[in-house]
């Protein structure tokens, strides 16, 4: 099992670029998520599903829209890029709602010009 | 806004010592986990405690709760170099379907 993975690995956007970043898991789980960490700030929540076809906002989701068009992928986009989003991103996924410990992908490291 | 706060920022010691971090907690929560993050790698998971845990023990690791206080801890026992990493805790609030992070705490164990 690969468990989590997560693409690409580095991206480099100038503002205004739009970019997605894809995630994918193999466990079957229902639950997925999208984290964003800064320097001394540990992981916010940006976006979280349920399951296929559900979405979710969570503490920081301006300026990203989520899709989860198959229960196995949970992709994070950037419309219009800004130099705050500037951060590593990891996505998580879970197998249920409570009493269950989250798999982390290996992150995505984006830098906005 | 952060659930949890860890304490120490940062914590440097010997191999062979322990490691102290503690995590407090503002709201009601189902469970707390604690998460190990190596440099530049994803989060691993450790261990979880239940609300109606007081302790629990993982080979070196454990890890307290006391919910009055909303506080948890995690010792880690004699300490090896490949300790060293960021360590997470993570609340699961009543009734949210997402777990909130802490901020971390940086553990250095020298050789």
């Amino acid at each position: 099992n690969a468990g989590v993975t997560q693409t690409p690995k580095f991206r480099v956007l100038k503002t205004g670029q739009s970019m997605t970043l894809l995630c994918a898991q193999d466990m079957n789980h229902e639950y997925m998520y999208w984290y964003r960490q800064d320097p001394g700030m540990g992981l916010r929540l940006i976006h979280y599903s349920v399951g296929e076809g559900t979405t979710a906002k969570g503490e920081v989701p301006d300026g990203y829209n989520v899709s989860r068009l198959k229960k196995q992928n949970f992709l994070l986009g950037l419309e219009s890029a800004a130099p705050s989003q500037t951060s590593v991103y990891f996505c998580a996924s879970r197998s249920g709602p409570s009493y269950n410990e989250q798999f982390f992908g290996p992150g995505t490291r984006l830098t906005v010009l | 806004s952060q659930q949890g706060e860890e304490d120490p920022q940062a914590l440097s010691i010997q191999e062979g010592e322990n490691a102290t971090m503690n995590c407090s907690y503002k709201t009601s929560i189902n469970n707390l986990q604690w998460y190990r993050q190596n440099s530049g790698r994803g989060l691993v998971h450790l261990i979880l405690i239940r609300s109606n845990e007081r302790e629990k023990h993982s080979g070196r690791l454990r890890v307290t709760l006391d919910t009055s206080k909303k506080s948890s801890s995690l010792l880690i026992t004699a300490s090896r170099a490949a300790d060293t990493a960021s360590y997470f805790c993570a609340t699961e609030e009543t009734g949210r379907r997402a777990l909130t992070f802490g901020s971390g705490t940086r553990l250095q164990v020298q050789p």
